[in-house]
């Protein structure tokens, strides 16, 4: 079985210092991994995925496979980055997607 | 372009009552569908998906059913409420080819008394 922790529920940042979002996995495949992000009053949405190797809105992603991590790390915070954000997680090729319990991230002015 | 759409937005029933919650997808067609609870503090717990009409997985034991009557429809249901029943219900919907993006709709807020 799948699982996903982020072991923060809540964590707030001064605007323009780095941030890092953790989330660990368990899973003996292969596996894809995601961030997802829930901004106020709007839909859930995907925000990266780690097989992309891409940046959105300044935010990167590194899946280590030693330490079965895909913390999420943006190096200079924004007000507008506040929002509630999940890391997920699927097996390779499968349509399950198993989601963290989510982590609240306040930028603070 | 795609849209997905979930009703009623807000809901509360009575212990005991039975319960319908819809989700239908436009434009697209062959469609993952799924049905979430978000829970404070549990995050996003998979109720239902299913990949085509009448095929349905269940992920947990509990008192709801899912259908899919049609391609882009998808629907939640209990015959009797329970209290632990009450939460927020999130449809989404996931292209064929599952790129493991998944598309969200408004969600409903159930809450059962």
């Amino acid at each position: 079985a799948q699982r996903v922790t982020q072991p923060e529920k809540l964590l707030s940042v001064f605007k323009g210092a780095p941030v890092e979002l953790k989330c660990n996995y368990s899973y003996s495949g292969s596996p894809e991994l995601f961030w997802y992000v829930q901004y106020s009053r709007q839909r859930l949405q995907l925000l990266l995925r780690h097989i992309s190797r891409e940046s959105i809105k300044g935010f990167t992603a590194d899946l280590n496979k030693g330490e079965t991590s895909f913390h999420l790390k943006k190096p200079f915070a924004q007000e507008e980055d506040s929002a509630m954000y999940y890391c997920a997680l699927s097996p390779f090729g499968n349509e399950k997607l198993t989601f963290g319990t989510g982590t609240r991230l306040t930028i603070i002015p | 372009s795609q849209t997905i759409h979930q009703w009623p937005a807000t809901l509360v029933q009575p212990v005991g009552s039975p319960l319908s919650l819809e989700c239908t997808v436009e434009g697209t067609s062959n469609p993952n569908l799924y049905w979430y609870r978000q829970a404070a503090g549990r995050g996003l717990q998979l109720l239902f998906y299913s990949v085509g009409i009448g095929q349905i997985s269940s992920e947990v034991p509990q008192n709801l059913s899912a259908s899919r009557p049609q391609d882009r429809q998808f629907i939640l249901s209990s015959k009797k409420l329970l209290l632990s029943d009450s939460g927020f219900y999130l449809c989404a919907w996931s292209k064929r080819e599952n790129t493991g993006e998944l598309f969200f709709g408004e969600g409903s807020r159930l809450t059962v008394l």
